[in-house]
């Protein structure tokens, strides 16, 4: 079973292009993080969510805890975008944090 | 500022070895997380450190442990290497405990066990 399902597991698209990459999960959060990954492996956390919205430049993050579902929106797409991108869910509680993550979405934007 | 260092960056291991891994977080961070990726089973919570004490740890067999010292630096130990716990061992560090806190990730330690 898993806790975190993320779609589409591969996705191409054209520079230019709207993109979104949606998350759901069956567990209580306390947040939401995601997450990109390069090749050769570090990871950027790019937002954590608990509510709402959230945006940092051409990247929005969207979250609906009663439908236990989140987004990530990509506008004007451009090859630097090319990343795996990870949702991960925090449960968080006064003894410490459990991670689930999702499988990752790999992005190719083409120029 | 710094980011989180993690040493070494890449290494080779033969089966029943035992490794130790470091985590060096930003500065003023006192949690420190650890994580495995693979291939197969992408990333895995191992367990998270705060104050020099585990606060939580994920489903992953005795051999591996951990400790974080006074200074918040951290170390993973793997004792009696097998070959899949070949792996990119990541680290994270985070200015609080509990609820709220964003992750700042480490490089990774690259691990190979043959």
């Amino acid at each position: 079973k898993n806790e975190v399902e993320q779609s589409p597991q591969n996705l191409t698209a054209q520079e230019g292009e709207f993109i979104t990459i949606n998350c759901s999960y069956s567990v209580g959060i306390s947040a939401l993080h995601w997450l990109q990954q390069h090749p050769g492996g570090g990871i950027v956390s790019l937002f954590m969510l608990s509510s709402g919205k959230k945006k940092h430049g051409r990247l929005i993050a969207t979250i609906n805890i009663q439908e236990k579902h989140s987004s990530l929106h990509i506008t004007a797409s451009h090859p630097r975008d090319s990343a795996v991108y990870i949702c991960a869910v925090r449960l968080g509680t006064n003894t410490g944090n459990q991670f689930y993550f999702g499988t990752g979405t790999s992005l190719t934007v083409i120029p | 500022k710094a980011g989180v260092t993690q040493t070494p960056r890449y290494l080779i291991k033969t089966r029943g070895q035992q490794v130790t891994l470091s985590c060096s977080p930003i500065s003023g961070h006192r949690s420190v997380s650890w994580y495995q990726q693979t291939p197969g089973q992408g990333l895995q919570f191992l367990f998270e450190y705060f104050s020099e004490t585990q606060r939580n740890k994920g489903n992953f067999p005795g051999r591996f442990s951990g400790r974080q010292f006074s200074n918040s630096r951290s170390e993973m130990n793997v004792s009696t290497l097998e070959l899949g716990d070949s792996a990119l061992y990541l680290c994270a560090s985070c200015r609080l405990a509990g609820v709220t806190g964003e992750l700042f990730f480490g490089e990774g330690s690259r691990l190979t066990v043959l």
